[in-house]
């Protein structure tokens, strides 16, 4: 099955600093990519996608670019604020489109606090 | 107008119970799973149903079982509850079980005592 492979936290950062949460997978084909959110003592929600190479996911002011070539799907933003504090998942499917699990597998989560 | 919604949010209970969470989606979707999250945030499926059809039964212990009465629900019975069962049990569904993206509830803190 594929995996998914994202940097650890915790990240701590000041308000209108540079954000990255770095992540790599590995996978047969091409699956789509996923960044989900998790805000305190709520369920995840889906941030952005990307469902084929060099596509470009975004929402709320973050981006993330599936690169075949690295295998990476690192999430940035230009300028974070206190209301960014949350976990953050990267997520594949466990198998290809057309699989049998269609489910989808997270890495661990990255921590993201940000201070006035 | 939630879209996943399970009950009850927090659920204390001593070693030894049987208990049940229940989920319920009023998306349409055809796909249910349950998530169980541990302390550290990791994330790891347990079952998926597709249709009311049991597809995906992790590695988890036979004391914890699904039951999909319609495509709309998918509770999950636990007996003789243990204290490594405390965790964050999350419910989601999703249009296909194609990859498609999942939709949450806002998880069920579980603590066994």
């Amino acid at each position: 099955g594929n995996s998914v492979t994202q940097m650890e936290g915790p990240v701590t950062l000041s308000e209108e600093a540079f954000l990255t949460i770095n992540c790599t997978y590995t996978a047969t084909g091409y699956p789509s990519l996923f960044w989900y959110v998790q805000y305190p003592g709520e369920g995840l929600q889906l941030l952005l996608k990307a469902t084929k190479a060099d596509d470009k996911g975004s929402n709320k002011g973050f981006e993330a670019t599936y690169r075949k070539e690295t295998t990476s799907f690192h999430l940035e933003k230009g300028s974070v604020q206190v209301s960014d504090s949350a976990v953050y998942f990267c997520a594949l499917p466990h198998m290809n489109y057309g699989g049998s699990q269609g489910n989808l597998i997270f890495g661990k989560g990255t921590k993201l606090s940000v201070k006035p | 107008d939630t879209a996943v919604s399970q009950t009850p949010k927090y659920l204390v209970t001593q070693m030894g119970n049987d208990k049940s969470i229940k989920c319920e989606q009023n998306l349409g979707h055809d796909t249910m799973y349950w998530y169980k999250q541990d302390s550290k945030k990791f994330l790891k499926i347990m079952f998926s149903y597709n249709n009311k059809e049991l597809i995906i039964n992790e590695t988890v212990p036979n004391r914890f079982s699904p039951k999909s009465p319609d495509k709309a629900h998918l509770n999950l019975h636990i007996n003789s509850l243990e204290l490594g069962d405390s965790a964050v049990y999350f419910c989601a569904s999703s249009r296909d079980r194609e990859g498609s993206p999942l939709h949450f509830g806002n998880g069920t803190r579980l603590t066994v005592t």
